[in-house]
């Protein structure tokens, strides 16, 4: 199975700040990379999908970057409801594997 | 807005069999372009895929617990299921269903997911 690898498992911030938060795979993925936003209770929404292209609906200040094994997603412009916990996902092979989720809080 | 809700019981005992179904809104899972599918999280762990169906039925399943799972549609309820047999302790988890678009192999659209556990 690929390992999928988040850093940090936790980030805190303040409203206005730009984060990146990194994923690393253990092996070549190409671009089948996306990034989830998760809230308690919720279900997850879909940010980003083959590394960098945007989700209908999903606000421009979410961007990723990456390819082959190391991914990147940053969020600009912090607002208060990015405060959440973001995991990625690799879509390259089956099984599909997951980042630990990386914990994004009010500083 | 397509919407998805899963629903079964949220104890399972030990060794017993662990039922859920997905219903599916707002879209039809007989869609050519979709996968429908299950997706795990134990408590304080990662999330883990359990595996898929597609609109002819043809099933994806994780092999680390391929041998106890089994996902199947009802296509005149637009709702599929999962079963998985034989749980144990290490099977409690949050339950997401979701579907995944073939187009970007993403999973788009989940649910909020139901807590199961296996206890006595």
């Amino acid at each position: 199975d690929i390992q999928m690898t988040q850093s940090p498992s936790s980030l805190s911030a303040s409203v206005g700040d730009r984060v990146t938060i990194a994923c690393r795979a253990s092996q070549f993925i190409s671009s089948y990379l996306n990034w989830y936003q998760h809230k308690p209770g919720k279900a997850p929404n879909l940010l980003i999908y083959e590394a960098s292209t945007l989700q209908s609906g999903v606000p421009s200040r979410f961007s990723g970057s990456g390819s082959g094994t190391d991914f990147t997603l940053t969020i600009s412009n912090l607002q208060p409801e990015d405060f959440a916990t973001y995991f990625c996902q690799q879509s390259y092979n089956t099984p599909y594997t997951f980042g630990r989720g990386t914990k994004l809080e009010i500083k | 807005q397509l919407q998805l809700q899963e629903s079964g019981p949220g104890l399972v005992r030990p060794s017993e069999t662990l039922s859920l179904t997905c219903t599916v809104s707002g879209g039809s899972i007989r869609s050519s372009n979709y996968y429908w599918g299950w997706i795990r999280q134990p408590p304080g762990k990662g999330l883990e895929w359990i595996g898929s169906i597609d609109y002819s039925g043809d099933t994806y399943y994780n092999p680390s617990l391929k041998s106890r799972v089994t996902i199947s549609a009802d296509t005149s309820k637009n709702e599929f299921s999962l079963r998985l047999n034989s749980v144990t302790a290490a099977d409690t988890a949050l339950y997401y269903c979701a579907r995944r678009a073939a187009v970007g192999r993403k999973f788009d659209y989940w649910g909020q997911g139901t807590l199961v556990t296996v206890s006595s």
